[in-house]
Order: structure tokens, then sequence, then C-alpha cells
């Protein structure tokens, strides 16, 4: 079965980056795109971006632009999300999730456990 | 970018009820809306997609409806399992984004 199994749980000062990983097992890697979501504390989701895993094509959304990276390795069957210039308000639980293979189906269809991120100084 | 609104935020409800959670979008997005359960600490699962198609081994308690702007998300009768924060989720462009949640607690 689809399985996203994320690092672990990071603690950065204003400022940093940070970058979490994300492996895929139970498929075949590049079947599926990956996005990013986030949910800060007792906030809403929050779609990040997400990576073509056969081209690596990416999209973002405008409010990451300048900031983040996504990016994937085929071989380890693992995907990446780094983001920079971390300030306070980007704590949060970060999210992997597959889409189903069709790429106009942007829902999110099998997620990761999570990566909580927390900035603080 | 596409506000979607959930209606209530919360709901108190009893099992063996029936729930109704509404999601209205800001502008029409056909029928590319999704409905996501999360329970406390851990990631959302998928429950709808496309308003209406169940997704695989999801109860056949769950439900949606809806276009254009207005859709709902039905549980036909309430059980322990379900009390849970419900997400709707709009993918007809991007930013995809996301309702504030419903919070189905115990009445």
């Amino acid at each position: 079965q689809v399985r996203l199994v994320h690092s672990g749980a990071e603690v950065k000062k204003p400022g940093a980056s940070v970058k979490v990983s994300c492996k895929a097992s139970g498929y075949t890697f590049s079947s599926y795109g990956i996005h990013w979501v986030r949910q800060a504390p007792g906030q809403r989701l929050e779609w990040i971006g997400w990576i073509n895993t056969r081209n690596g094509d990416t999209k973002f959304s405008q409010k990451f632009q300048g900031r983040i990276t996504i990016s994937r390795d085929a071989s380890a069957s693992t995907a990446y999300m780094e983001l920079r210039s971390l300030r306070s308000e980007d704590t949060a639980v970060y999210y992997c999730a597959t889409d189903t293979g069709n790429y106009s189906d942007k829902f999110f269809q099998h997620w990761g456990q999570g990566t909580l991120v927390t900035v603080s100084s | 970018d596409i506000q979607m609104t959930q209606s209530p935020s919360t709901l108190s409800a009893s099992v063996g009820d029936r729930v109704t959670i509404t999601c209205r979008a800001s502008q029409s997005i056909g029928i590319l809306l999704a409905w996501y359960q999360q329970r406390p600490g851990i990631a959302p699962k998928l429950l709808i997609y496309k308003a209406s198609t169940l997704e695989n081994g999801v109860p056949s308690r769950f439900s949606g409806s809806g276009s254009g702007t207005k859709f709902t998300l039905t549980i036909s009768s309430l059980q322990p399992d379900d009390f849970a924060t419900y997400y709707c989720q709009q993918f007809n462009s991007y930013p995809l984004t996301f309702g504030g949640g419903t919070n189905v607690e115990i009445k």
C-alpha cells in the first residue's frame, strides 16, 4: 500500500532554513505527483506547492515564491521541501501528499504523517 | 485566490444523527471539490472528490453533493469514529485552497 514517511521534527531559529523529506513506498514513485501542505496550530490547511515526480516540474503558492524549493530524488523515492528565511509564522506541521497520478486531479489522496517545524528564538 | 467558506465552524451532534456541512466557494469551481476528515494529531484523510465521488474504502454513510459555488457533505448516521474536523478543498485553480474546517463534536 502507498506509504509516505516524513523526516523528524525540527526546531529552527528565525532566519534559518529547514528541509523536510518525504520517502515514498508501496508504489512506483513516478506514478504520482507530490504536494506539500502545512497546518499551523489551530489553523486551516494551506497548500504550499507540488512537484511532478516524473520530470521535476514544480508549482508553488505565490505566498512562498522566492523562499521555497521542492525537489525529488527518484532513485531514493523521496521528495523534499526546503523553506528558507523562516519566521515564527512558519511554525506548523508540514505534510506531503500524493495526487492521483492524473495531474488534473489536484487533490490529496495519500498523506504522510507530517513533520512538525517549530521556529523559535 | 478562491476563498472557501465552511459552515458551521462547530457542530454538536449525537451518535445516529444526520449531519450536514456546507462549503461555499467565492467563484464557480464546477465540481472540482474534495472533502477530508482529520482527527486530532493525525494527517487528513480523503473522503470525497469531484464533489460526490466516494474515495475507496470510505463508508457509504458519507455523501457529497453540489456544484458551482455551493457544496454539502452529509453523514447519514453519525458514528463514534466520525467525531473529527472536516475540510473542503477546491482544485479548480491554483493556489489550491481549503475551507476553515467544521469540528463535529459530541453533544
